[in-house]
């Protein structure tokens, strides 16, 4: 059974500072690897993807690396702004036949960044 | 492109009441999830359409909950009888055929039973 863990829960740092936020899954048979950002009361926003052929995916100041043989994957952000804070979650895709797969997803981190 | 529409936002009902949540996908999108959402908790999937048609529906609570996809494209997720226990936030989220695309969530339906 996959299970998807995040670390850590959650994350106070102060502005500009880069972060690491951790995930790490058990089951390395992934057909992908996805995080999101989650606002208070809002839905999921797609960051990055990343194919389990990849290693990493960059876009602006995230970059999202992928280490499927040890399960683990990192969102980096760098010089975090207020305006970054949400929760942050990963999840992996599993395919369970030609035509159903299953997202699984990890409990989040939840970042404060403060001015 | 337009996102995932979901409606309503905020409903709350008494237990054993029955409640039916609505979503319109992307268009274009042939694969559509509902997701719950506990407080505190990752989302889970409750149940997947390809098209109009379920492929997965293990890990939905048939004796209360049913979901169907009408044409294949919008959807309803009902419960009847509601309990304490299911006040969630319910996501809809659709995506291509391929699994190489990502999938892209609503906002939502923030489900309160008292």
């Amino acid at each position: 059974k996959q299970e998807v863990t995040q670390i850590p829960a959650a994350l106070s740092v102060p502005e500009g500072e880069n972060l690491v936020l951790n995930c790490s899954f058990t089951d390395s048979a992934i057909y992908n690897l996805q995080w999101f950002r989650q606002d208070p009361g809002k839905g999921l926003t797609s960051l990055l993807l990343i194919q389990s052929s990849q290693r990493e995916q960059t876009s602006g100041r995230l970059n999202a690396s992928l280490d499927k043989s040890s399960g683990r994957s990192t969102l980096y952000i760098a010089a975090s702004q207020p305006g970054d804070s949400a929760t942050y979650l990963c999840a992996v895709r599993k395919t369970l036949s030609y035509n159903t797969d299953k997202l699984i997803f990890g409990t989040g981190t939840r970042l404060q960044v403060f001015p | 492109e337009a996102g995932v529409a979901q409606s309503p936002r905020y409903k709350i009902i008494e237990k054993r009441q029955s409640v039916a949540f609505w979503c319109n996908p992307i268009s274009g999108h042939a694969t559509l999830y509902w997701y719950q959402q506990i407080l505190g908790q990752g989302p889970k999937l409750l149940i997947q359409f390809q098209n109009n048609g379920v492929v997965d529906d293990s890990q939905l609570p048939k004796d209360r909950f049913s979901a169907e996809r009408l044409k294949g494209v919008d959807s309803t997720l009902k419960i009847q009888p509601a309990k304490l226990e299911d006040s969630a936030v319910y996501l809809c989220a659709t995506g291509q055929r391929s699994y190489n695309s990502p999938l892209h969530f609503g906002n939502g339906t923030r489900l309160t039973v008292t």
